[in-house]
């Protein structure tokens, strides 16, 4: 079964301090990736996406992810968090041969705790 | 959140009772999406839509029902078939259906069942 694995439930980070999110997945072929941000009692805000091309992408406010296939991995990271970054953070991944919709698989989300 | 609106943000529902979640988007996307949220889990797709007068079952549709009489328009039916309805619903809507569009999303509409 197609499946995206967040293996960690809490990141706790210190502010000005590097931080990763990890996000593995278990989807045949060469899905297209994709992180998203969610804050408390909010919709999911798109951060970044991975389709071809480099294997570091840069997205929306400061953050970049690492494409890596052979780990079949998707790594969100940011050089320096700040304590706005806490938030809920979902890994999800589009096959490319989906049935002809635009199916997203989702990981369970990690929670992303900066502190001062 | 811009350009995709959900209302209300909170419902309260008794048992027994269908209940109809509001989502409208002005970004002229084909497809739409309703997803629902619970926690420590991930987003389960309910329906979808490519197009207008057309939509499609998700994974868990049991218990919902849609419809798309409009482009801008997406509602969803949660009615009293549906065994345990307490969750937070999101809708999303995309350019198209084609693999590389973005899903955007909308605030999202928070369901209690009372």
């Amino acid at each position: 079964a197609q499946s995206v694995a967040q293996p960690e439930d809490q990141v706790n980070v210190a502010e000005g301090n590097p931080l990763t999110v990890k996000c593995t997945y278990s989807v045949s072929g060469n899905p297209y990736l994709f992180w998203y941000v969610q804050y408390p009692n909010r919709g999911l805000q798109f951060l970044l996406k991975y389709i071809t091309g480099d294997n570091l992408v840069k997205g929306s406010y400061g953050f970049e992810a690492e494409f890596n296939k052979s780990q079949t991995s998707f790594h969100l990271k940011k050089p320096s968090a700040l304590v706005s970054d806490s938030a809920l953070y979902f890994c999800a991944v589009r096959p490319r041969f989906s049935g002809g919709y635009n199916k997203l698989i989702f990981g369970a989300g990690t929670r992303l705790a900066v502190h001062p | 959140d811009g350009g995709i609106t959900q209302s209300p943000k909170y419902l309260f529902r008794k048992e027994g009772q269908n209940v109809t979640l509001s989502c409208e988007q002005n970004l002229n996307h084909d497809a739409m999406y309703w997803y629902r949220q619970d926690p420590g889990q991930g987003l389960r797709l309910i329906y979808y839509s490519q197009i207008v007068n057309d939509f499609q079952k998700g994974d868990i549709a049991e218990g919902y029902s849609v419809s798309r009489e409009k482009k801008e328009s997406f509602p969803l039916t949660v009615t009293s078939a549906q065994k345990n309805p307490t969750a937070f619903y999101l809708c999303a809507s995309s350019i198209g259906v084609t693999s590389t569009d973005t899903q955007y999303f909308g605030p999202g509409t928070r369901l209690t069942v009372l």
